[in-house]
């Protein structure tokens, strides 16, 4: 059964510097699709960035970017040039699309970001 | 374009109650999912609509619960009688037919009492 596994239940950083949270995952499956999404207290869940197996190059949305190690089955956001805003609880899921298509996720990191 | 909703937001109930949750998902949107996250855990898979169909409800804790999706619009999921163990936060989410990405509602929080 796939498995997702999120280590850090929380992270703090400063505003302006960097930040990784870690992800890793289980599965037999060479074909997926792996998401972050956050959830700010307001409680609204939004995808962050996410991620086709099949791709080499990891994915990049403005300061948020990942790194995908598909053999090591590790999925890590970083988040660069922290801003308050990004103060939230982040949810790294895992999917198989298509007609499976409910989402498998970890328990979630809550990233405090310090002015 | 308006984005997934939920109502209520909040409900409060005693256990042996019953509770009835609704989703309105995107316009268009095919696929409905419904999660579930108890206190300090993982998000839950529950059940998966393919319009009015469902597609997989393997996640469904038991009979106590049941979701319906009259004309492949909105959805409802009551639960009946409520324990104290379906207290939690339940998710609805949408996405296009052949979508990979889920769009999700801001979430019912269940308590019961």
């Amino acid at each position: 059964a796939q498995t997702v596994t999120q280590s850090q239940p929380e992270m703090s950083v400063q505003e302006a510097e960097t930040v990784t949270l870690s992800c890793t995952y289980d599965t037999s499956e060479s074909d997926y699709y792996l998401f972050w999404y956050k959830q700010p207290p307001s409680r609204q869940m939004i995808l962050v960035i996410r991620q086709e197996a099949y791709k080499q190059q990891n994915a990049t949305e403005n300061r948020f970017s990942v790194n995908f190690q598909k053999a090591a089955k590790s999925f890590s956001l970083k988040i660069s040039d922290s801003q308050l805003g990004d103060a939230a609880m982040y949810f790294c899921a895992y999917g198989l699309g298509g007609s499976q298509g409910n989402l498998i996720f970890g328990k979630g990191t809550k990233l405090s970001v310090k002015p | 374009e308006a984005g997934v909703t939920q109502f209520p937001s909040h409900s409060v109930i005693e256990k042996g109650q019953t509770v009835t949750l609704r989703c309105d998902p995107i316009s268009g949107h095919d696929n409905l999912y419904w999660y579930r996250r108890v206190m300090g855990k993982e998000i839950k898979f529950l059940l998966h609509f393919v319009k009015e169909s469902k597609q997989d409800e393997s996640g469904m804790p038991n009979n106590r619960f049941l979701a319906e999706r009259t004309g492949g619009t909105y959805s409802t999921l009551k639960v009946q009688p409520a324990e104290l163990e379906d207290s939690g936060v339940y998710f609805c989410a949408s996405s296009q037919a052949g979508g990979i990405e889920q769009y999700f509602g801001p979430g019912t929080r269940l308590t019961v009492t």
